[in-house]
């Protein structure tokens, strides 16, 4: 069946590095990928998202890419800052209400 | 504006027990979604809703029913509890389907023994 594979589950970064989350998908009819953060105990909420007819977003200090060829996306936090630390969910989509979410990356953020 | 509330925030059931949980929106959303959480696992569907009246069933439907008789509100029924069904509960709407921006709501934690 469809599967979203996200890595690394867990990743820990000194405050003003960089973050990279990737997620690989297999339904090739995936055609929107969008981003959620979710932080301790909280509700998910949307941070980014992207759809297939585009490579690369931007958001100020977030940006999304999606190769669409090898069937895979990442998710880049520049500058990282402790308020970014939360679990990172990825998903995929084609449109038939069969949204895969990935299994999450914990995010740390050291100050 | 209150966004997505859910009803109740956390619960114990027994075995065989029977709930509801409440999901009330106030954007006038059309969308409507219910999700679990596991640990380790990102977010299933289990249940959806394209607009008052109707109801499709997600990726984990078995062992839950809904139902939307007003706009506003999305319920999700278990009948039977089993503690395979002990999970976090998340609701969500969003007004342009499940490609436009979801809604969560604070979650309901359901511990069946």
């Amino acid at each position: 069946g469809e599967n979203v594979e996200q890595h690394p589950s867990t990743l820990s970064v000194q405050e003003g590095d960089s973050a990279v989350i990737k997620c690989t998908y297999s339904d090739s009819a995936s055609n929107y990928f969008p981003w959620y953060k979710q932080e301790l105990g909280k509700r998910p909420q949307l941070i980014i998202d992207i759809r297939s007819n585009v490579g690369e977003k931007k958001d100020q200090r977030i940006a999304v890419t999606l190769n669409k060829t090898a069937k895979h996306f990442s998710l880049h936090i520049t500058e990282t800052q402790p308020e970014d630390s939360a679990v990172y969910f990825c998903a995929a989509d084609t449109g038939g209400f069969k949204t895969i979410f990935g299994a999450g990356t914990r995010l740390f953020v050291k100050a | 504006n209150a966004g997505v509330t859910q009803t109740p925030k956390f619960r114990v059931l027994k075995t065989g027990q029977s709930m509801t949980l409440l999901c009330a929106q106030d954007m006038n959303h059309e969308y409507m979604y219910w999700y679990r959480q596991d640990p380790g696992m990102g977010l299933r569907l289990i249940h959806y809703s394209v607009g008052e009246g109707t109801t499709a069933k997600g990726e984990v439907p078995d062992g839950y029913n809904v139902s939307r008789l007003k706009k506003q509100n999305f319920l999700l029924g278990l009948e039977s509890a089993a503690p395979s069904q002990t999970s976090v509960y998340f609701c969500a709407s969003s007004q342009a389907g499940p490609q436009g921006t979801q809604y969560f709501g604070p979650g309901t934690r359901l511990l069946v023994l």
